[in-house]
């Protein structure tokens, strides 16, 4: 199995510009985690879904970030416009979620964000 | 908040000796999981124990759970020089959250 596939593995922005990051998690998957790790926060949940559904976004920051899930095998997490306390490292996750029980979650290699 | 809080923040042995990790956590839970992380990777699970277990082993690790302390600790036995990496506890929050809540890490360095 190819794992969770995130994409660009490193984005170098200026402020005010959109960013967009993907991620492909692992098939047959049906439950999709977005987390942002920084130094001095560690790893904050932004949201996640299940089987495409947003189910919690109560860690998305601000309006100016934005989740979405069109289909089992792909998702994206846009930030616009971006802003220099963004810079972080954005990782997603998927599991196989039963009966609202959390298990084991994959992670990608993240997308490192650098906001000037 | 749920978010568990490992303790040390940063560790530093000779290979061969063991290290122990410990996390804290607040609220009841279902399971608690220990994950890896290697400097400028992903996360990657370890191991996870369920809130009626007390003990559980994988290999060289060993992960205690005390639900009326609300703590876990995760051992490494003899450990080498391969296992230096930052190692997070997460938990879930009983009743049914899917959320999966983690600290801020242990840094281990494990001198050759």
């Amino acid at each position: 199995d190819a794992g969770v596939i995130q994409s660009p593995r490193h984005e170098v922005t200026e402020m005010g510009q959109e960013v967009t990051l993907r991620c492909k998690p692992i098939s047959g998957h049906n439950s999709l985690f977005w987390y942002r790790q920084t130094m001095m926060r560690g790893l904050e949940l932004l949201i996640y879904f299940n089987n495409n559904v947003p189910i919690d976004d109560s860690g998305m920051p601000e309006d100016r970030f934005s989740a979405k899930m069109p289909n089992a095998s792909f998702s994206t997490l846009k930030i616009q416009p971006s802003e220099p306390r963004d810079s972080a490292v954005y990782f997603c996750a998927s599991s196989l979620m039963g009966a609202a029980v959390t298990g084991e979650l994959f992670f990608g290699e993240g997308s490192r964000l650098t906001v000037l | 908040s749920q978010q568990g809080e490992e303790d040390p923040q940063a560790l530093s042995i000779q290979e061969g000796e063991n290290a122990t990790m410990n996390c804290s956590y607040k609220t009841s839970i279902n399971n608690l999981q220990w994950y890896r992380q290697n400097s400028g990777r992903g996360l990657v699970h370890l191991i996870l124990i369920r809130s009626n277990e007390r003990e559980k082993h994988s290999g060289r690790l060993r992960v205690t759970l005390d639900t009326s302390k609300k703590s876990s600790s995760l051992l490494i036995t003899a450990s080498r020089a391969a296992d230096t990496a930052s190692y997070f506890c997460a938990t879930d929050a009983q009743g049914g959250s899917e959320k999966l809540v983690f600290g801020k890490g242990t840094k281990l360095t494990v001198n050759p």
